[in-house]
């Protein structure tokens, strides 16, 4: 296991559609992160897990948006009726609980809603 | 809330020349930490150096190392000797250290470096 893997890594869907993106986390690592980024700014904070247990979710968050970590090890995220606003890179990262400020970032996946 | 801030949107710097990007920020919390990522053209995000607030002793990563003034909120990243392979965008980040410890990232600079 060399790192983070995010599957697709790229999207194109138009809107209205529903997409879901897969999050490999290192295998040894119980804490996975979703991240948002839009073009030419930083990455902003979706949600995290803690095993399959959900902790936090940001107010970005929107009802359209769910996440989940069913056993505990990949992520998945959904987006349900894709807005042009959806437009953006998903950034994935994980840590193990107690090196949180470790965090390794997958490569992304770059959804384009049409 | 916590927010950070990088005032230089791009920057250049010749090949083997020194370069340094801003970054301020601000929070209520009294710990925390404090990162400097890069993320090259299409590629993933890689960390630089981290910070522990706590720590008053400036980190030191080869040729990266920062500036870290707790009581100004400010956390520099002073690249030495550039290479080309720095080119990329860097963001600066906060971690607070309870609940979560996500990430808040600036908006990030964009460093070019010539040869």
């Amino acid at each position: 296991d060399t790192g983070v893997s995010q599957d697709p890594r790229h999207k194109i869907t138009k809107r209205g559609q529903n997409v879901t993106f897969r999050c490999d986390p290192i295998s040894e690592h119980n804490r996975l992160y979703w991240y948002r980024q839009t073009l030419g700014q930083g990455p902003e904070f979706l949600t995290y897990f803690q095993n399959e247990a959900q902790l936090e979710k940001s107010r970005l968050l929107s009802d359209r948006f769910s996440a989940e970590r069913p056993k505990g090890s990949f992520s998945t995220l959904e987006i349900q009726r894709t807005e042009q606003g959806d437009s953006a890179m998903y950034l994935c990262a994980s840590s193990e609980r107690e090196k949180f400020d470790e965090q390794y970032f997958g490569p992304g996946t770059r959804l384009t809603v049409t | 809330a916590q927010t950070v801030t990088q005032s230089q949107p791009e920057m250049s710097v010749q090949e083997a020349e020194t370069v340094t990007l801003s970054c301020t920020y601000d929070t209520s919390e009294s710990n925390y930490y404090l990162f400097w990522y890069k993320q090259p053209p299409s590629r993933q995000m890689i960390l630089v150096i981290r910070q522990e607030a706590y720590k008053q002793q400036n980190a030191t990563e080869n040729r990266f190392s920062v500036n870290f003034q707790k009581a100004a909120k400010s956390f520099s990243l002073k690249i030495s000797d550039s290479q080309l392979g720095d080119t990329a965008m860097y963001f600066c980040a906060f971690m607070k250290l309870n609940y979560g410890q996500n990430f808040v990232f600036g908006p990030g600079t964009r460093l070019s470096v010539l040869p």
